[in-house]
């Protein structure tokens, strides 16, 4: 699986977008991006995948950049329960195999 | 729907007994699952994946006689902690993938455990 590259923290002011930036350059043709993310002393929370073309749903949005070698995850609206740390991962979506190796992650801080 | 639950939340144990984790899956069945491992301020690591009615396999480094892991039914699959040390103080969390649905795993709220 390609590795992912994440800043180590981000601040971001409560009901403003925070942008997640993640590099995997070595990314290949069929691997996807995933987003996880773990609020202090829970399990991890899925949060969307793409593999070329943006993706919206509920929660956020992955824009994916046309050479897939970066992806910004976007929280539109940032609230405060959206402190928490997250992952981006990169990974084969077939294979019966399927492991999600997490790496450190960025830890989001939202303020007032 | 796609909940996965762990049992205990928490557990505090004496050193050189022996420690059950349960993770169930509540409204899918799930023929793979998976056990992380998370200390203090680090991130989680793969420890094994449980198979439905099959051995599991354990990540490199992962001690298989200390941390058994039976997965004897498509909603359950336990960790158990022998012979359990300080150093085996962490919080465990599995994940389980629902059958025939994709890669994405659902985690559960994890299980902190304090081996004193």
């Amino acid at each position: 699986d390609a590795k992912t590259t994440q800043p180590t923290s981000m601040d971001c002011a409560e009901g403003r977008a925070a942008n997640l930036p993640c590099n995997h350059s070595t990314i290949s043709g069929n691997e996807y991006v995933y987003w996880y993310r773990q609020i202090h002393s829970q399990g991890p929370q899925y949060i969307i995948h793409g593999l070329k073309n943006n993706e919206t749903n509920e929660m956020a949005s992955l824009i994916i950049t046309e050479d897939r070698k970066s992806s910004t995850l976007i929280l539109p609206h940032a609230t405060l329960r959206d402190t928490a740390v997250y992952y981006c991962i990169v990974k084969w979506r077939s294979g019966t195999a399927s492991k999600l190796t997490f790496g450190t992650g960025t830890r989001l801080q939202v303020t007032l | 729907g796609a909940v996965v639950s762990q049992h205990p939340s928490w557990v505090i144990c004496k050193s050189g007994t022996s420690v059950k984790i349960e993770c169930r899956s509540l409204d899918f069945q799930a023929t793979t699952m998976f056990w992380y491992r998370q200390f203090p301020k680090q991130s989680l690591m793969l420890m094994a994946t449980s198979n439905e009615g099959s051995k599991a396999t354990y990540e490199q480094g992962v001690e298989k006689d200390k941390f058994l892991i039976n997965h004897a039914s498509l909603t359950l699959s336990t960790l158990t902690v022998t012979s359990a040390h300080p150093e085996d103080s962490s919080f465990y969390i599995c994940s389980a993938r629902e059958t025939g649905q994709g890669i994405e795993q659902y985690f559960g709220p994890g299980t902190r455990l304090t081996v004193t």
